[in-house]
């Protein structure tokens, strides 16, 4: 199994350029999550989904999209970079909402 | 006042040394996850606690669901442990609250 992949691990946009954050899990998760990691401040929820076709906003969703089409893709849609979203991006999957959780490598974006 | 917070902030060690990290939570939690981040930046999940202790190799966790703390353990630690510790506990809603982590760093 690959578990939790993410692409791209770099990205480097400029403000107002829009892009997706892609993530994919193959273990058959139900939950996924988008997180984001900035300095000096724990993970925070942006958004999370509980199954194909159900999502909902998390800690910190503004400027951010996702879609769950599918069980295994949890695609994250930034629609005008700003550079306050200059973060490392997490994905993370789990059979249900309190299990083990599986993380992705991150995707560390900068906006300049 | 955070919902979680975790002590000591860093924490240097000698190998060998057996080293303790805390966690404390305001919240009423269905479990509690201790993570590891490594200087690459990948995390890992170590432990889900729901109550009691558990152990795995050289590492114990364990949490008091009465007094809303946990603590994560290292026995006899290793350079390799360097990472940062991150405390995660789950309110039983979609929710995880992280602690901002420990960074511990063991000298050879």
């Amino acid at each position: 199994n690959a578990g939790v992949t993410q692409t791209p691990k770099f990205q480097v946009l400029k403000t107002g350029q829009s892009m997706t954050l892609q993530c994919a899990q193959d273990m058959n998760h139900e939950y996924m999550s988008w997180y984001r990691q900035d300095p000096g401040m724990g993970l925070r929820l942006i958004h999370y989904s509980v199954g194909a076709g159900i999502t909902d906003q998390g800690e910190v969703p503004n400027g951010y999209n996702v879609s769950r089409s599918t069980t295994e893709d949890f695609p994250l849609r930034l629609l005008s970079a700003a550079p306050s979203q200059t973060s490392v991006y997490f994905c993370a999957s789990s059979y249900w909402r309190d299990n083990e959780q599986f993380f992705g490598p991150g995707t560390r974006l900068t906006v300049l | 006042k955070n919902e979680v917070e975790q002590s000591p902030q860093n924490l240097t060690a000698q190998e060998g040394e057996f080293i303790t990290i805390n966690c404390s939570y305001s919240v009423g939690i269905s479990a509690l996850h201790w993570l590891q981040q490594h200087p690459g930046g990948g995390i890992v999940s170590l432990f889900m606690l729901s109550s009691g202790k558990k152990k795995h190799g050289r590492l114990i966790a364990t949490i008091n669901i009465q007094e809303k703390h946990s603590s994560l353990h290292i026995t006899a630690s290793h350079p390799r442990d360097s990472a940062v510790y991150i405390c995660a506990p789950h309110s039983g809603t979609y929710k995880y609250i992280f602690g901002t982590g420990t960074r511990l760093k063991v000298l050879a």
